[in-house]
């Protein structure tokens, strides 16, 4: 895949604060997007989700911007705890390549107490 | 919510020895299941997707022989690294695709399985 060998980008943040991890998709005719959290030695764990159709989507303490144009993907955490700190990754889902989800880089996020 | 498990969750084995790992979905049936490879800090590649019934459907670059994958029911799907070498040292995740109550779709994941070749 386009993302083996490339190391982990990390966000170091303030207990408290909100964090903001960005991803950039490749392919503009990706159908919808999920934002997951994945801990040390776990699987992913499904965040949020966003479909093409929209621009802005609100969870609890979480939010997804979608900027089509220039095919960028945002994760908003408000108030972020030390429970927060994982990895997350962003994944883009095309109906049309038999439902695959591509994973991007990812981002290391860590919350200092 | 939907539940996957894999078996075995971490798996120690000697070089050109053969491990299946299973993953199953505890609460829906799973047509499609995906099979992941994920190296220490890096991001998760797509290895190949298993299809209930037929034959699995391979990532450029990924070994059919060498990966062999069994979707043997509708609830189970095992991938089979065939004489592992060090470099086959990895996580491998699976997931499966579960959709809740009519709306989209969401790829559900396994806890994944920590191999290490010695």
């Amino acid at each position: 895949g386009e993302n083996v060998g490339l190391h982990l980008p990390t966000l170091s943040v303030q207990e408290g604060d909100n964090s903001i991890i960005n991803c950039a998709y490749s392919n503009s005719a990706s159908d919808y997007f999920i934002w997951y959290k994945q801990e040390s030695g776990k699987g992913p764990q499904f965040i949020i989700d966003i479909r093409s159709n929209m621009d802005k989507r609100q969870g609890q303490r979480v939010t997804v911007l979608l900027n089509k144009t220039v095919k960028h993907l945002s994760l908003q955490i408000a108030a972020t705890q030390p429970g927060d700190s994982a990895v997350y990754f962003c994944a883009e889902f095309n109906y049309n390549q038999g439902g695959k989800l591509i994973f991007g880089q990812g981002t290391e996020l860590s919350v200092k107490p | 919510g939907a539940v996957v498990s894999q078996h075995p969750s971490w798996v120690i084995c000697k070089s050109g020895t053969s491990v299946k790992i299973e993953c199953r979905s505890l609460d829906f049936q799973a047509t499609t299941m995906f099979w992941y490879r994920q190296f220490p800090k890096q991001s998760l590649m797509l290895m190949a997707t298993s299809n209930e019934g037929s034959k699995a459907t391979y990532e450029q670059g990924v070994e059919k022989d060498k990966f062999l994958i069994n979707h043997a029911s509708l609830t189970l799907s095992t991938l089979t690294v065939t004489s592992a070498h060090p470099e086959d040292s990895s996580f491998y995740i699976c997931s499966a695709p579960w959709t809740s109550g009519g709306s989209r779709e969401t790829q559900y994941f396994g806890p994944g399985t920590r191999l290490l070749v010695l």
